[in-house]
């Protein structure tokens, strides 16, 4: 089963718009931690938010926000007021263990185009 | 900038070659992450190693190797080298597991092309 799972391989958004990036997760483990990255055309992994399992609120960071579910096992990105630059693939990952064995599982993906 | 350096940022090399990607974390991070990204795998953990030890291992092959010096940089040797292989491969860093921020940054990725 896949651990990671986003099932938008591709969204067009208009800019200024708000746009939400799905990502479903499985994991047996209580601790565990959730990250959302971009990869620009450039190619670099560029870090955007993270949640943990036990953080109370849903994390933020500027324009970045995750709405993060826990019974229904969802971490989806929101992005407000989307402008051209955030063109990109944005990747779901998801961290799981514990004491410093922390390997990242990412999703596939979902290639956002925002439209002037 | 993440901090995070890799080098080379383009590599060309022929089948069964062996070549060695360099990795510098950011300053103080102890961890660092190899990552591979190819098409057809998309992004996959290969290995961690913290503070010169090896501490997970994902889905490395037996001809890929690597290891963490005492000033903390990292190499990532891959021989016998495959079409296959060719992919971006990443490093990454973190201060786990004696910080308390999770975050793995990200260098800019070594392109390896195999022909």
């Amino acid at each position: 089963a896949q651990k990671i799972t986003q099932t938008q391989p591709g969204m067009f958004v208009q800019e200024k718009e708000a746009v939400t990036l799905d990502c479903t997760y499985d994991t047996s483990d209580p601790s565990y931690g959730l990250f959302w990255y971009k990869q620009p055309s450039s190619g670099e992994m560029i870090f955007l938010i993270y949640q943990g399992s036990y953080d109370q609120q849903n994390a933020t960071e500027g324009r970045y926000s995750l709405n993060f579910q826990k019974a229904r096992k969802s971490a989806n990105l929101v992005i407000s007021a989307s402008q051209l630059g955030d063109s990109a693939m944005y990747f779901c990952a998801m961290r799981e263990g514990q004491g410093g064995n922390e390997k990242l599982t990412f999703g596939t993906g979902t290639r956002l185009t925002i439209i002037p | 900038d993440s901090g995070v350096t890799q080098t080379p940022k383009h590599l060309i090399t022929a089948t069964g070659q062996r070549v060695t990607l360099r990795c510098s974390p950011r300053s103080g991070d102890l961890s660092v992450y190899w990552y591979q990204q190819s098409l057809d795998q998309g992004l996959q953990f290969l290995i961690q190693y913290y503070n010169g030890e090896e501490r997970a291992k994902g889905n490395i092959l037996e001809r890929f190797s690597a290891q963490q010096f005492p000033d903390l940089h990292s190499e990532l040797n891959l021989s016998s080298l495959e079409l296959g292989d060719s992919a971006l491969y990443f490093c990454a860093s973190s201060s786990r597991p004696t910080g308390n921020s999770y975050e793995q940054y990200f260098g800019p990725g070594t392109r390896l092309t195999v022909t």
